[in-house]
C-alpha cells in the first residue's frame, strides 16, 4: 500500500496566486517525521520543511505554509504568492522512527507557476 | 561546505553490464542511503549504510549492492543491467542513522540510461 499519496499530479497556477499541495500518508507508528522537498530540473532534491508527529502546530517560513493534521493524516503545504522560480516537482515524504534514514515518497505534484 | 557529491553525473550502458556509481557525503556525514527515481515507480528506497554497515535495505533483487568505505564514502552496483534499471539514481548523507534527520542532505544524482 502507498504510504505518501499526492493526488494532484500537475498544478499551473498563474504567478502571484497561492497554490496548496496536498499530502496524505498512512502509518502506524505513532512516531514519525514527514517532509516537503522541491525538486527542480536539475534533479537535486531541495528540503523545504520537516514536522515530527508529536507537533501539529502550523507555521509559515517565508512564503511557505503547512498544514498538518493526524486526525486526517494530511501534510498539505502552501506557497504563497508564487513565483516562477517555484515551477519544480514537489515530493512529500515520511520518515517513520523504526525505519530510521528510510524515506517513503509521494509520487510528487509537477508545479507550473505561469509568467 | 561541499555538499553529497555524486559522480559520475551521466552514464550511459548496455544491457547486460554492470555499473558502479559513487556518492561521496558532506564531511562528518556518516550515514548515506541510496534512492532510485523512474517516472513509472517514483523514488524508491535502495540501501542505508551507516559506519560501514548496511542498516535497511529496500525491496529491490539482488543486482543491486552497495558498500561503504571507512572515510563514508559509498558506491552502489548495478549488475547485469536491464533496460528498466535506467533511472535518476539519488544518494543522501546524514550524520547518524535512526532519527538525526535534521541535515539529510540529497545530492544531485547519477542519471544512468540502458541501452
Amino acid at each position: 500500500a502507498q504510504k505518501v499519496t499526492q493526488a494532484q499530479t500537475e498544478i499551473s497556477v498563474v504567478e502571484k496566486e497561492d497554490v496548496t499541495l496536498d499530502c496524505v500518508y498512512e502509518t502506524r507508528d505513532t512516531t514519525y517525521y514527514l517532509f516537503w522537498y522541491k525538486q527542480p530540473p536539475s534533479g537535486e532534491l531541495v528540503f523545504l520543511i520537516r514536522r515530527n508527529s508529536f507537533d501539529e502546530q502550523n507555521e509559515i517560513s517565508g512564503r511557505y505554509s503547512w498544514n498538518f493534521q493526524k486526525s486526517t493524516s494530511s501534510f498539505n503545504f502552501t506557497i504563497t504568492a508564487s513565483q516562477v522560480v517555484d515551477s519544480a516537482v514537489y515530493f512529500c515524504a515520511l520518515s517513520e522512527a523504526g525505519t530510521g534514514n528510510q524515506f517513503y515518497f509521494g509520487t510528487g505534484t509537477s508545479l507550473t507557476v505561469i509568467p | 561546505k561541499a555538499g553529497v557529491t555524486q559522480t559520475p553525473r551521466y552514464l550511459i550502458k548496455t544491457r547486460g553490464q554492470q555499473v558502479t556509481l559513487s556518492c561521496s557525503p558532506i564531511s562528518g556525514h556518516r550515514s548515506v542511503s541510496w534512492y532510485q527515481q523512474t517516472p513509472g515507480q517514483g523514488l524508491q528506497f535502495l540501501f542505508e549504510y551507516f559506519s560501514e554497515t548496511q542498516r535497511n535495505k529496500g525491496n529491490f533483487p539482488g543486482r543491486f549492492s552497495g558498500r561503504q568505505f571507512s572515510n563514508s564514502r559509498s558506491e552502489m552496483n548495478v549488475s547485469t543491467l536491464e533496460l528498466g534499471d535506467s533511472a535518476l539514481y539519488l544518494c543522501a548523507s546524514s550524520l547518524g542513522t535512526g532519527w538525526n534527520l535534521v541535515d539529510y542532505t540529497f545530492g544531485s544524482g547519477t542519471r544512468l540510461t540502458v541501452v
